[in-house]
């Protein structure tokens, strides 16, 4: 099994400070998705990325792949107390239609 | 926005017991999906569905599981003979691709 590793597993910030978290693996995913999961609630998709190097931005999120597509980051500027969540990121194990999560980082972000 | 149902949102059983974890999944979806999280584990995948079988399965969809889709609309997941360590949130997912999962808001699942 692929393992995905997330880090920090805790972050917590005030409003406005820019944070990153990240996503690492020793394995080569075709592709990864981002997903942020809120308390008593199922994980929601956020973003995929494909391409290695590629770079996605969602408002005040930007996605990066790395460049060998085996790591990710996620950077959030002007963080917001609505962003508070656990960011998780998947991907599809190879050749197969089991999605691998990491453990998630739980972003806290105090107002 | 179309969304995937679980039903219930909380379920506390006995060890021993049965129990059957409901989903409606999205419409026009074709891809049926359970996975599972323990508190402070990470989600895992359990088994996905597709074409009225099974497509894939985890080392823990082992004979205590089953899944079915009686009929267009609900895609059930029973749990014969629960154990305590089968407390965990059971979170159900649909795809119209096999790429961009839509997950339901989980049923919390209590075995005492």
């Amino acid at each position: 099994t692929q393992l995905l590793e997330q880090s920090p597993q805790f972050l917590s910030i005030q409003e406005g400070e820019n944070l990153t978290v990240y996503c690492n693996s020793s394995s080569v995913f075709s592709s990864l998705q981002w997903y942020r999961q809120e308390p008593g609630e199922g994980p929601v998709l956020l973003v995929t990325v494909v391409t290695g190097g590629e770079v996605k931005k969602l408002k005040r999120l930007t996605f990066q792949f790395g460049d060998a597509r085996k790591d990710s980051s996620l950077h959030i500027t002007a963080a917001q107390p609505g962003d508070t969540g656990l960011y998780l990121c998947a991907a599809f194990q190879g050749g197969s239609e089991k999605l691998v999560f990491g453990k998630g980082t739980k972003l806290t972000v105090n107002p | 926005e179309p969304e995937v149902t679980q039903t219930p949102s909380h379920q506390v059983t006995q060890m021993g017991q049965e129990v059957i974890l409901r989903c409606v999944p999205i419409s026009n979806h074709l891809y049926f999906y359970w996975y599972r999280q323990i508190l402070g584990q990470k989600v895992e995948f359990l088994v996905s569905f597709y074409n009225n079988e099974i497509s894939e399965k985890s080392e823990i969809f082992d004979d205590q599981f089953s899944v079915e889709r009686p009929d267009g609309s609900n895609f059930t997941l029973k749990i014969r003979s629960t154990k305590l360590e089968d407390s965990a949130m059971y979170f159900c997912a649909s795809s119209h691709g096999a790429e961009k999962l839509f997950f339901g808001s989980g049923t919390q699942l209590s075995v005492l």
